[in-house]
């Protein structure tokens, strides 16, 4: 596709259970974010990766939280055991080689009851 | 404090009346980025500079580096430019984006 995609769009799940989302980014870019923005919120970074280097995952709340990103392509960010707090939109960007500017996907929204 | 300031956080205006959001930063960055958040949709870049003035149509932003602030003006408001305007800063050495906390805003008609 022409843009970031992400699924699923929502997410309603029980406090305990995992969750994965998903994001594709644009073809061609070698850079993928993910971003949380919680209600009421600002944006926050969660973890950076750039082509085959190790990912930058300093911005994971705790260790509940996971992503992996396969082949250069295809993002999972996992929740185990997830919160009440985690509720939020999870935003995933790509960014290409030639400029700085990302760009976003439409988020998954995810509630935890 | 936060590393990224935005002001005001809500902002209600008449269309065509020129709109001026402030971002100031704390820390050393290589770009600053101005986002667009409409209700319910995604985020849209809308600006990325690490100096200077920048211009798209009826948006401009500037940016001081040695002021470590950035505004982001609008000519001409329009109802349909009502939306969360974002600053971010792409943290120096560093691939992370830090977002102020937003900027409200919503244009009558």
């Amino acid at each position: 596709g022409a843009g970031v995609s992400q699924s699923p769009s929502n997410k309603v799940t029980e406090k305990g259970k995992d969750v994965e989302l998903r994001c594709d980014p644009i073809s061609g870019h070698t850079a993928l974010y993910w971003y949380r923005q919680s209600l009421g919120q600002g944006l926050e970074f969660l973890i950076y990766f750039q082509g085959n280097s190790a990912p930058d995952k300093s911005g994971l709340p705790s260790d509940r939280f996971s992503a992996e990103r396969t082949g250069g392509s295809v993002s999972t960010l996992t929740i185990q055991r997830t919160q009440q707090e985690d509720s939020a939109v999870y935003l995933c960007a790509s960014r290409g080689v030639r400029y700085n500017e990302q760009f976003f996907g439409p988020g998954t929204r995810l509630t935890v009851l | 404090k936060n590393e990224v300031e935005q002001s005001p956080q809500n902002l209600t205006a008449q269309e065509g009346e020129f709109i001026t959001i402030n971002c100031s930063y704390s820390v050393g960055i290589s770009a600053l980025h101005w986002l667009q958040q409409h209700p319910g949709g995604g985020i849209v870049s809308l600006f990325m500079l690490s100096s200077g003035k920048k211009k798209h149509g009826r948006l401009i932003a500037t940016i001081n580096i040695q002021e470590k602030h950035s505004s982001l003006h609008i000519t001409a408001s329009h109802p349909r430019d009502s939306a969360v305007y974002i600053c971010a800063v792409s943290i120096q050495g560093a691939q992370k984006l830090v977002f102020g906390q937003g900027t409200r805003l919503t244009i009558n008609p």
